[in-house]
Parts: structure tokens; C-alpha cells; sequence
């Protein structure tokens, strides 16, 4: 049983170009929540999604970063036009149905954007 | 504003002895109360969780001990091994629904010498 799949695990970006993050929950899982570590910070909650639904975006930038949970595929963070400030460790993590709660979440590996 | 502080970075321990990892807090509405472990270039673990409405939850070899007047946690690791070296973060969250938005501190680098 695969545990919460990130990938790329590393990233490096231009400045100006876009980042996407992918996020692949354990199977089964219909919960995706993002996390931002920067640099000498704790993780800060970004957003939450169940399929197809945003649940709660309150922690997202609000310009230039976008996410999306599909019926099919991975979950994607996206960040366009990045600045040297979006470097960071990104962590997603997932949760089973009806489970709403980080408790009962497990966390991907992360990826970590560079923007040079 | 930050509401989870771990005030010390990193702390060293001899094998066999007691870690002890603090945490404070300034928003008197948290009610949940987590600890998690990381390794580097793997994903925050969780290890253990206290409510608001207890002042200590075991298990096994972890303890965390909540002090509400105080706002203060701390986590006891007894005997620490060194498997145990990893980044601790505290975290925390309000009621009201809102059970995945954690506010984390951050961290504090734990060494286990053998």
C-alpha cells in the first residue's frame, strides 16, 4: 500500500516561470491537504480538498496559487509566475472518506521549489 | 504573530536518558494539541495528540504533558534512542470544525547520541 506520493521531490523554477506540484493521496483517500514550510518555519496550512471541491483555501496566497483535486488523477498545487519568495518545501497530505481531520492524515515527502 | 513557539532549536540527549521537547502557545482556543516527528526528506509523521480537556496522554514511550494555564506542552521521550533523532514539531488547532488546519512551531532538532 503506497504511501502519499509527491512528485517531482525537487523542483527548480525561474523566476517568472510556473510550478506545478502533484500530489497522489494513498489509495482510497478522497482528502487532500496542502502545507507550506518555508524556510526556518513551521508548515502553515495552505488548502483542503476533497474531490472536486475546494474545501477551505483560507491559507492560499491570494494571487497566482491555484489548486485542484479531480474525480481522476493527482491533486495539483499551482503557482504561476513564481518569485525567489515561493521557495519552500511543499507537503500534501491525505485522509480516508469522512474523515475530515489531519489526525487521521499521512504526509507525502514533500517537494521542494527553487526559484532561482 | 506566531502562535506555536518551540524556543529551542535542537536539544541533545544520551541514549537511555529522557528527551523533554517544549512547546507554547498563545491562543488560549486551541483545543488539540499534536506532536509530530520528521526525518529528513520524508514527510511529517504524527506521533501523539492531547485534548484540551487532559493534561497528559501516553504512549508507550511518549508522554505529552499539557499545562492550560500556562499554555504550555511538552513531550517526554523515555528512554530515548537514537532512531528518536528527528525534527519535533508541536502543533495545534481550534474547534469549531476546523480539524485540518494545524499551526505548527518550528521545530526542534532532536539528537540522540548513542
Amino acid at each position: 500500500n503506497a504511501g502519499v506520493m509527491q512528485n517531482p521531490r525537487h523542483l527548480v523554477r525561474r523566476r517568472g516561470q510556473e510550478a506545478r506540484l502533484r500530489c497522489s493521496p494513498m489509495k482510497g483517500h478522497s482528502h487532500v491537504y496542502w502545507y507550506r514550510q518555508l524556510p526556518e518555519e513551521g508548515l502553515k496550512f495552505m488548502v483542503y480538498l476533497q474531490k472536486e471541491n475546494i474545501i477551505d483555501e483560507s491559507g492560499m496566497p491570494k494571487e497566482r496559487f491555484s489548486a485542484e483535486f479531480p474525480k481522476e488523477g493527482p491533486s495539483i498545487l499551482r503557482i504561476q509566475q513564481v518569485v525567489r519568495g515561493d521557495s519552500a518545501a511543499y507537503f500534501c497530505a491525505s485522509s480516508p472518506p469522512l474523515v475530515g481531520s489531519i489526525t487521521e492524515a499521512f504526509f507525502g515527502q514533500g517537494t521542494r521549489l527553487t526559484v532561482v | 504573530d506566531q502562535q506555536v513557539k518551540q524556543n529551542s532549536p535542537s536539544l541533545s540527549v544520551q541514549e537511555g536518558r529522557i528527551s523533554i521537547l517544549n512547546c507554547d502557545y498563545t491562543n488560549s482556543m486551541f483545543d488539540y494539541f499534536l506532536w509530530y516527528k520528521k526525518y529528513p526528506a520524508e514527510g511529517p509523521t504524527f506521533l501523539i495528540s492531547i485534548s484540551s480537556i487532559k493534561d497528559k496522554n501516553e504512549d508507550g514511550r511518549f508522554t505529552v504533558f499539557l499545562n492550560k494555564s500556562a499554555k504550555h506542552l511538552s513531550l517526554h521521550i523515555v528512554p530515548s534512542q537514537p532512531g528518536d533523532s528527528a525534527v519535533y514539531f508541536c502543533a495545534a488547532y481550534l474547534s469549531g470544525g476546523s480539524n485540518y488546519k494545524l499551526t505548527f512551531g518550528k521545530g526542534t532538532l532532536l539528537t540522540v547520541n548513542p
